[in-house]
């Protein structure tokens, strides 16, 4: 069964590193999210992006943060300089459509901890 | 801004016995999209059940329903004749069909516990 595979599961990084979260979307899907979860908080939308660019981002998804779908078939999030309250779960979803009633598919997460 | 409430953090229920999970959104859309997600441990999230608000039937999938009440904003998550793979965390989702990039927003989720 096809899914969403994320890459890498878990990632330490220092204050101030870039870190890249990759994300193989399901092959045939059009379009791709990122969202994240604080540990004890909510799974918030980071990041919509469709027909090779970002369709709608919230206030969160500020200049240190960006997408990428560089080959066709890969799909990044890069944290240009990162601070300790990026540290979060990190999830990856893609969809065939994007029409309301769409089954949205996810991956397992990337467990980003920033010390 | 649309808002989804949890407001049971952890519920446990024993093996072949009935849950109910609670859900409450806050909209002033008409139209839209709710869902309940499963994540179970170290795993991805995975649809359960989906519900379109201008479908008054409640949604059904075997063992889970829904019970959409529109005026109330309630969409709770029935699981009839619990199973040991039914334990997670489950997320109630909603989407809005305007925007265009029908994103999801989630309430913090309920950790099911079922036991044996």
């Amino acid at each position: 069964e096809p899914e969403v595979t994320q890459t890498p599961s878990h990632q330490v990084t220092q204050m101030g590193q870039e870190v890249i979260l990759r994300c193989v979307p399901i092959s045939n899907h059009l379009y791709f999210y990122w969202y994240r979860q604080i540990l004890g908080q909510k799974v918030e939308f980071l990041v919509s992006f469709y027909n090779n660019e970002i369709s709608e981002k919230s206030e969160i998804f500020d200049d240190q943060f960006s997408v990428e779908r560089p080959d066709g078939s890969n799909f990044t999030l890069k944290i240009r300089s990162t601070k300790l309250e990026d540290s979060a779960m990190y999830f990856c979803a893609s969809q065939i459509l994007g029409t309301g009633g769409t089954e949205a598919f996810f991956g397992q997460g990337t467990r980003l901890t920033v010390v | 801004a649309q808002t989804v409430t949890q407001s049971q953090p952890e519920m446990s229920v024993q093996e072949a016995e009935t849950v109910t999970l609670s859900c409450t959104y806050d909209t002033s859309e008409s139209d839209y999209y709710l869902f309940w997600y499963k994540q179970p441990p170290s795993r991805q999230m995975i649809l359960v059940i989906r519900q379109e608000a201008y479908k008054q039937q409640n949604a059904t999938e075997n063992r889970f329903s829904v019970n959409f009440q529109k005026a109330a904003k309630s969409f709770s998550l029935k699981i009839s004749d619990s199973q040991l793979g039914d334990a997670a965390m489950y997320f109630c989702a909603y989407r809005s069909p305007q925007g265009g990039s029908e994103k999801l927003v989630f309430g913090k989720g309920t950790k099911l516990t079922v036991n044996p």
